[in-house]
């Protein structure tokens, strides 16, 4: 099955600073890619996700890159924000109806 | 749009009882629902996937007997925790997605369990 790895496990940031979590995965039948961020306590939400078919993609000052032949995909955080402060998880899947293959998170804090 | 929720928001049971926990998606429907648990400070570990109207396929280690699932219509997914114990006091999560033709997952607030 699909093996996805996620680093770092915590992140501190100064506010106004980048942030950069990075996850590998191991099967290249994995075709979507979404990232998403939870509070404590709280439900995951969506943010940002990317398609095998694109290299990139960006939404305000969240990003995510993917080098589909080195299987790693990347998020990307500019000019971080108190509130930026969650978990962060990365997954892999195979598409629709799939099953999410889910990294173990990283946990941002971002200092004001 | 996209919305899912799950009732109850938290419980607590007596060892022994069972527990039902309810997943909806409010604004669309859901062919296939995934129920999660979640340890303090770890990521979301897969139970088991639901399709509407056919059996739910669990993974690997979860006991399709304690953790029943049912999935009856495209908007409404149970689990049912049966004879409760301690060590299954934790946080359970349901996400849904719009079906074959998505593959974006929308997740529901989660029930935190508290079996004493």
């Amino acid at each position: 099955g699909e093996n996805v790895e996620q680093h770092p496990s915590t992140l501190s940031v100064q506010e106004g600073d980048s942030a950069v979590i990075k996850c590998t995965y191991s099967d290249s039948a994995s075709n979507y890619f979404p990232w998403y961020k939870q509070e404590l306590g709280k439900r995951p939400q969506l943010i940002i996700d990317i398609r095998s078919n694109v290299g990139e993609k960006k939404d305000q000052r969240i990003a995510v890159t993917l080098n589909k032949t080195a299987k790693h995909f990347s998020l990307h955080i500019t000019e971080t924000q108190p509130e930026d402060s969650a978990v962060y998880f990365c997954a892999a899947s195979w598409g629709a109806g799939n099953q999410f293959y889910f990294g173990t998170g990283t946990s941002l804090t971002v200092i004001p | 749009g996209a919305v899912v929720s799950q009732h109850p928001s938290w419980v607590i049971c007596k060892s022994g009882t069972s527990v039902k926990i309810e997943c909806r998606s409010l604004d669309f429907q859901a062919t296939t629902m995934f129920w999660y648990r979640q340890f303090p400070k770890q990521s979301l570990m897969l139970m088991a996937t639901s399709n509407e109207g056919s059996k739910a396929t669990y993974e690997q280690g979860v006991e399709k007997d304690k953790f029943l699932i049912n999935h009856a219509s495209l908007t409404l997914s149970t689990l049912t925790v049966t004879s409760a114990h301690p060590e299954d006091s934790s946080f359970y999560i349901c996400s849904a997605s719009h079906g074959t033709s998505q593959e974006t997952q929308y997740f529901g607030p989660g029930t935190r369990l508290l079996v004493l």
